[in-house]
């Protein structure tokens, strides 16, 4: 299995919502990302998780909280959000945070988030 | 400071014919990686070849290869014999771990939208 999979691949919530986003791989990596994409834009990267401890937050708002409840597995909650964080939220994971094989990261197909 | 700048926000190219889509980047970090993506509107990256700052060949993967010049720093990607479906939008990334922040995760540049014409 050489798949990043995300669920939903598309979610419309309210201002008011509580949604969580799902990335799942199978693929024995040990690092996992979270980027953001705002349309016409490139990824920008929000968090990374390492060997299941997060490793990077860019500043993101207390709005967006990821979890890794295990190797395989990331999620983002999502919280009170508001339209301007409407954008394609892209998963991806790579063999290890200190290393990482030529084909370095893979990346889910992603959930488009609308925030109304 | 653009860390990765990709000069041509969009390209057009006759099909069957070759494309090179530029690429510079900025790094102080003698070990670092080169990568480029492939966005479809459907929204995944798909990984399409990737170049390391100590390889001392030019990478090459199928239609895909890196004209890597290492001391001009830029990692342009050439494709040859353009088919209809390599229309998307084409992105270089950056994998680098400067030593104050031991950071390791891709930048990626603004990217360049290809459109195969036939």
């Amino acid at each position: 299995d050489t798949e990043v999979t995300q669920t939903p691949k598309h979610l419309v919530m309210g201002m008011t919502n509580k949604k969580s986003l799902k990335c799942e791989q199978h693929m024995g990596h040990r690092a996992m990302y979270w980027y953001k994409q705002k349309a016409k834009k490139p990824p920008e990267l929000m968090f990374v998780y390492s060997y299941e401890k997060l490793s990077i937050n860019e500043s993101v708002p207390s709005r967006f909280s990821p979890e890794c409840p295990n190797s395989s597995l990331l999620n983002l909650h999502l919280h009170a959000l508001q339209p301007e964080d409407s954008a394609l939220y892209l998963c991806a994971s790579s063999q290890g945070f200190f290393r990482e094989g030529e084909n370095g990261y893979t990346f889910g197909s992603g959930t488009r988030l609308t925030v109304v | 400071a653009q860390k990765i700048t990709q000069t041509q926000p969009g390209m057009f190219v006759q099909e069957k014919e070759a494309v090179t889509l530029d690429c510079t980047y900025d790094t102080s970090d003698p070990s670092y990686g080169l990568f480029w993506y492939k966005q479809p509107s459907s929204g995944e990256m798909i990984f399409l070849i990737y170049q390391g700052s100590y390889d001392q060949q030019n990478a090459t993967e199928g239609r895909y290869s890196l004209n890597f010049q290492k001391a001009r720093k830029s990692a342009n990607l050439v494709i040859s014999a353009s088919q209809l479906g390599d229309s998307a939008m084409y992105f270089c990334a950056m994998r680098e771990v400067p030593m104050d922040t031991g950071r390791r995760a891709l930048t990626f540049g603004s990217g360049t939208r290809l459109q195969v014409q036939p």
